[in-house]
C-alpha cells in the first residue's frame, strides 16, 4: 500500500485560498489519488479523485505533478464551514482494503 | 435514497456484554467496510466485505466479528466488550472498492462507551 504524509493540522482564514499537500512516495503506476472531508460529527465524504496534472470540481481542486509522488488540495475562498478534517488516501489496485492516515485538520479563522 | 444507515447512533455497554451494530445501503454495491475511529487516530479499518457472504480482515480486527448474509447489509459484532473498545464506529460503502479506486459512502457512524 502506497504510504501518504500530510500535515497533522493547519489555520487559515475566511476567503483565502487553502492548499494541503499530500505527499506519496511509492504510488503504483495505476493508483489513483482520492481525497475525503470529514466533519464533526459525521462520516468523512468523498470529494475529489484524479491520476494526474489537475482535476476540478465544484468543491475543490487537485493538482498532481508529473512524478505523481505527492498531490494538492486546493479549497478556494474558504469558510468557517470547511472547517474539517482532510484525508488523503492513494488507491492500491492489488488490494482491496481502503486505508486511511490521520489526516489533516483544517482550521478556519473568522 | 437513505445511502448508508448505521444503527443503533449511540450505546453503551458495560465490559463484558455483546452488541451488534448494523449497517445497511440501498446502493447495491459489493464493497461493505467497518472502521472505528479514536480520537488523534484517523478512521482505523476493522473488517470488510467484497461480496455477499464474504469477509476478510482489515488492521486492527481482534475483537470483533462481521457478516455479511446479505448484500445491503453488514453486521459488526462485539462478543465480550472492553474499554478498549470505546469509539466512534463508521460503516462504508463502495461499488467496486479499493482495487478499482470507487470512492467510498459513509454512514453518520454509532458512538459507543464500553464502561
Amino acid at each position: 500500500l502506497a504510504k501518504t504524509t500530510q500535515p497533522i493540522s493547519m489555520d487559515s482564514y475566511e476567503g483565502q485560498e487553502v492548499n494541503i499537500t499530500c505527499s506519496h512516495n511509492n504510488i503504483a503506476t495505476n493508483d489513483y489519488i482520492t481525497w475525503y472531508q470529514q466533519f464533526p460529527s459525521q462520516g468523512p465524504r468523498f470529494i475529489i479523485q484524479g491520476y494526474k496534472t489537475k482535476v476540478t470540481n465544484e468543491v475543490a481542486s487537485l493538482f498532481i505533478p508529473a512524478d505523481r509522488k505527492s498531490s494538492t488540495l486546493s479549497l478556494p475562498r474558504v469558510s468557517l464551514s470547511d472547517t474539517a478534517v482532510y484525508y488523503c488516501l492513494v488507491g492500491d489496485n492489488r488490494d482491496d482494503k481502503i486505508i486511511f492516515g490521520k489526516g489533516t485538520r483544517l482550521h478556519i479563522l473568522p | 435514497n437513505a445511502g448508508v444507515t448505521q444503527t443503533p447512533k449511540f450505546r453503551v455497554l458495560k465490559t463484558g456484554q455483546s452488541m451488534t451494530l448494523l449497517c445497511a445501503q440501498d446502493m447495491n454495491h459489493e464493497y461493505m467496510y467497518w472502521y472505528r475511529q479514536d480520537p488523534g487516530m484517523g478512521l482505523r479499518l476493522i473488517h470488510y466485505s467484497v461480496g455477499e457472504g464474504t469477509t476478510a480482515k482489515g488492521e486492527v480486527p481482534d475483537g470483533y466479528n462481521v457478516s455479511r448474509l446479505k448484500k445491503q447489509n453488514f453486521l459488526l459484532g462485539l462478543e465480550s466488550a472492553a474499554p478498549s473498545q470505546t469509539s466512534v464506529y463508521f460503516c462504508a460503502s463502495s461499488p467496486t472498492g479499493g482495487r478499482f479506486n470507487s470512492p467510498l459512502h459513509f454512514g453518520n457512524g454509532t458512538r459507543l462507551t464500553v464502561t
